[in-house]
């Protein structure tokens, strides 16, 4: 399954709103996660099984979607954002990301 | 605590062979899923590998009969061993527990395949 986002980049202003979208080869259902890469660090589980948002993260990030179509939402960009955001799908055994999105400060 | 360690990564040859491993704490590795993650210099995530508690097994096409994956229950330690290395291969390796979702993941340790 191969799994396509778009943006591969984008430039906001603090304060906007911010939607990253990932499409799904085929039908996946729900088995989607979505995951925050900052430099030097290891990845982190943002949203999972597409709509549920991971503990201690911050309630301005959102996930929706399902089947093939998912977005990826920060209702209020903040400096601290600035992340590489990847998608994931768990559907099959062969799992795969999505090629990332990169989030910068306009 | 939760812990996830990897260690094993070097600097080999194209044709070499390398064995990385993940030492486990804080969870029973044989009653969970755990993959292998790699991310090459400046690239994205890719899933390399998968072993379930069941013990199934499954890989990337482009490491297929290339690479192993498995683990030691004594240990509590997942490995993977990577023969026939090239290029392409070069990357930082990660291990994670498998929930779907990877969560949570290991450091990291650093292959590099050059001559």
């Amino acid at each position: 399954i191969q799994m396509t986002q778009s943006p591969s980049s984008l430039s906001a202003s603090v304060g906007d709103r911010v939607t990253i979208t990932c499409r799904a080869s085929q039908d996946i259902g729900s088995t989607l996660v979505w995951y925050q890469e900052k430099p030097g660090k290891v990845p982190k589980v943002l949203i999972y099984t597409a709509s549920t948002l991971q503990a201690g993260v911050p309630s301005r990030f959102s996930g929706s979607g399902s089947a093939t179509y998912f977005t990826l939402t920060i209702s209020s960009l903040q400096p601290e954002d600035v992340a590489t955001y990847y998608c994931q799908q768990h559907k099959t055994d062969v799992r795969t990301f999505g090629q990332g999105t990169h989030v910068e400060i306009k | 605590e939760v812990q996830l360690v990897e260690s094993g990564g070097d600097l080999v040859q194209p044709g070499g062979s390398l064995r990385l491993s993940c030492t486990v704490s804080g969870f029973t590795v044989s009653n969970n899923h755990m993959s292998w993650v790699r991310q090459a210099p400046g690239k994205g995530l890719e899933w390399v590998s998968v072993i379930y508690a069941g013990g199934n097994t499954h890989y990337i096409d482009s490491v297929k009969g290339r690479f192993t994956i498995s683990r030691d229950n004594s240990k509590n330690t997942l490995y993977l061993q990577m023969n026939n290395l090239r290029a392409e291969d070069t990357a930082v390796y990660y291990c994670a527990k498998d929930l779907g979702r990877f969560d949570p993941w290991g450091q990291g340790t650093l292959v590099t395949v050059s001559s």
